[in-house]
């Protein structure tokens, strides 16, 4: 089945440094998308890129569709506490998404 | 836009019984919905696609008659899970996708299940 490989599985940063992580998969998708989950929440959207090469933000955050749409990466600006919680990368085939294993950030103050 | 809900929130029950969790799309129509597994530190897993007016396409391992899902309208797909044993307890979580973006999802707040 596909799979994506999400990392780093998990950061611990200073507040406002800036956070990088990233999927690769060895099949193609459609659509990336940028999730995070908060506990005990269900997955909030971030970002979506619909096009191979596109780069998109949403405020302090950066993400890119990668040009052979095998990966994509996520980007956090200038970190603070409230950006805690689980990053999941996402690639979708069809309708179907896949999920990667997800990337646990702490963030110190 | 876009906000999807699910009920109960949590739910804690004894072994043998039955629960019904509802997902529902509040402020747009849902053709497909979605049901995820979510187990402790591991990621989403998806258990089933639901299309309203027709009968669920569950992912591999996953038993059709455990899990029981109903989408009768384009804005409510509910999931019950059948003589539920101590190994059911999971995060379960539903999507509907928004066609107008691409059919990208958007998840409900999920639903705690314990079987005791």
């Amino acid at each position: 089945g596909q799979q994506l490989n999400q990392s780093p599985q998990s950061m611990f940063i200073q507040e406002g440094e800036d956070v990088s992580m990233n999927c690769t998969s060895s099949s193609i998708f459609n659509t990336w998308l940028w999730y995070k989950q908060d506990p005990g929440e269900g997955p909030v959207l971030l970002i979506a890129l619909y096009k191979a090469g596109e780069l998109t933000s949403n405020g302090r955050l950066t993400a890119q569709f990668g040009i052979t749409r095998k990966d994509s990466f996520l980007n956090i600006s200038a970190s603070i506490p409230s950006d805690v919680g689980i990053y999941f990368c996402a690639g979708q085939y069809g309708n179907k998404l896949v999920f990667g294993a997800g990337t646990i950030l702490r963030v110190k103050s | 836009g876009a906000v999807v809900s699910q009920h109960p929130s949590w739910v804690i029950c004894k072994s043998g019984t039955s629960v019904k969790i509802e997902c529902r799309s509040l402020d747009f129509q849902a053709t497909t919905m979605f049901w995820y597994r979510q187990f402790p530190k591991q990621s989403l897993m998806l258990m089933a696609t639901s299309n309203e007016g027709s009968k669920a396409t569950y992912e591999q391992g996953v038993e059709k008659d455990k899990f029981l899902i109903n989408h009768a309208s384009l804005t409510l797909s509910t999931l019950t899970v059948t003589s539920a044993h101590p190994e059911d307890s999971s995060f379960y979580i539903c999507s509907a996708d928004l066609r107008d973006r691409g059919d990208t999802q958007y998840f409900g707040p999920g639903t705690r299940l314990t079987v005791l």
